[in-house]
């Protein structure tokens, strides 16, 4: 079956625009994760979805990122004012249940970020 | 969270068993312990898990040290496609329902896999 999907699969942008990041979980999915992982690092926890809700989202690193789920399926990450720093892949996880910790996250391949 | 802790990097022959080790002693009563690997230009993806007891699946089989302070990932015959980056993590299974269980990965094992 169809697995998570991420698009674009690479995105550049200049330093000070804005950018969108899609994500498509697997369908029925409650669970839906947000990391960044920078070049050589293991991903990093950005935010948590639990259907349309936000619950978590201490690992956003300023207010210039913000995510959002209107209708608990689709994803979007949105990165206001981009700066060098920003430059990461951006993954997206999903889990068919809420806070059941043997449930597996199951992860798109991401998008390749490039600020120049 | 509890830390795990692992060796940077690995190398085995094709075809032979690969043994990954993990570290984490100051894990706690409700914690699983859970393997992803992330294959070069790939998200990560979903290895194994367990709690107390040995477990094996189609990937590779988890071996918990009895006072569960550490951990081997076994690949059974490693393949070229087997190259990747290990990560061990905890996933503590005792927290009230809205923390989502975040996963928290480390810089994980790379592993080399030669002919």
């Amino acid at each position: 079956g169809a697995g998570v999907s991420q698009s674009p699969r690479y995105k550049v942008a200049k330093r000070g625009q804005d950018v969108a990041l899609r994500c498509d979980p697997i369908s029925g999915h409650v669970s839906l994760f947000w990391y960044q992982q920078a070049l050589g690092q293991g991903p990093e926890f950005l935010t948590y979805f639990q259907n349309e809700a936000q619950l978590d989202k201490s690992g956003l690193p300023s207010d210039r990122f913000f995510a959002e789920r209107p209708e608990g399926s689709v994803s979007t990450l949105k990165i206001q004012r981009t700066q060098q720093e920003d430059s990461a892949v951006y993954l997206c996880a999903s889990s068919p249940k809420d806070t059941v910790s043997n449930q597996p996250q199951h992860f798109g391949d991401g998008t390749r970020l490039s600020i120049l | 969270d509890a830390k795990t802790t692992q060796p940077n990097s690995m190398e085995s022959n094709e075809e032979e068993p690969v043994h990954l080790p993990c570290n984490h002693s100051t894990i706690s009563g409700t914690d699983y312990i859970h393997w992803y690997r992330q294959l070069p230009s790939q998200g990560p993806e979903y290895v194994i898990h367990g709690l107390t007891s040995n477990v094996n699946n189609r990937m590779a089989s988890l071996a918990i040290a009895e006072d569960r302070k550490s951990s081997t990932l076994i690949l059974h015959r490693a393949t070229l496609r087997d190259a990747a980056v290990y990560y061990c993590i905890l996933r503590d299974g005792g927290r009230p329902t809205g923390g989502g269980n975040k996963l928290t990965f480390g810089t994980g094992t790379q592993l080399k896999v030669e002919l």
